[in-house]
């Protein structure tokens, strides 16, 4: 079965700490992987997708197939990451399969 | 700044009333999708369509709520009868069909069932 899964579902750090959310998937195939972020009271966006190997807003992700994971990380957290974010998995249609979410917070 | 738009934004009704909410997608997108978030279940995906074609909507539950394109720039979701239980936030997002394209997500409709 295609699924998507993210462990927590509330990460709080310290601004300037490390923050890494786990995402873990399962699919049998090739996926193609998103992270989507949404913050306070704005609509849910596209932050990364694996198969652009970018670095958006200082946040990576790494797509490793030989543990399913496609983990976002971030060396230094700010304030303004506050955020839900959701892992998401594209298995070979048009649909994307969603991860429930992980809260992160950033305090001061 | 093209935008995916969603009517009404907030909805307050009482069971077993019947709710239509509405969605504008971006134009010349081809892929519409529903989804429901809810704090339990993250957001699940309750229709899809491609050029207007239903595709997948085994994430709805058929008795009560339906999904249709009339046209190209309007899809629409309708719950009757509502049931408190449906109480959530109700996304769509439209897209371009094949490969890793982005979903772009409306703003949402709260809808709440007394």
């Amino acid at each position: 079965a295609q699924r998507v899964t993210q462990p927590e579902k509330l990460l709080s750090v310290f601004k300037g700490a490390p923050v890494e959310l786990k995402c873990n998937y399962s699919y049998s195939g090739s996926p193609e992987l998103f992270w989507y972020v949404q913050y306070s009271r704005q609509r849910l966006q596209l932050l990364l997708r694996h198969i652009s190997r970018e670095s958006i807003k200082g946040f990576t992700a790494d797509l490793n197939k030989g543990e399913t994971s496609f983990h976002l990380k971030k060396p230094f957290a700010q304030e303004e990451d506050s955020a839900m974010y959701y892992c998401a998995l594209i298995p070979n249609t048009d649909k994307l399969i969603f991860g429930t979410g992980t809260r992160l917070q950033v305090f001061p | 700044d093209a935008r995916v738009t969603q009517t009404p934004r907030d909805k307050v009704t009482e069971m077993g009333q019947e709710v239509t909410m509405r969605c504008q997608p971006i134009l010349g997108h081809n892929t519409v999708f529903w989804y429901r978030q809810t704090m339990m279940q993250g957001l699940e995906l309750l229709a899809y369509f491609r050029n207007r074609a239903p595709l997948d909507d085994s994430g709805m539950p058929k008795d009560r709520f339906s999904a249709e394109m009339p046209d190209a720039t309007l899809a629409t979701l309708k719950i009757q009868p509502s049931e408190p239980r449906d109480s959530a936030v109700y996304f769509c997002a439209s897209g371009l069909s094949g490969g890793a394209n982005e979903q772009f997500f409306g703003p949402g409709t709260r809808l709440t069932v007394l």
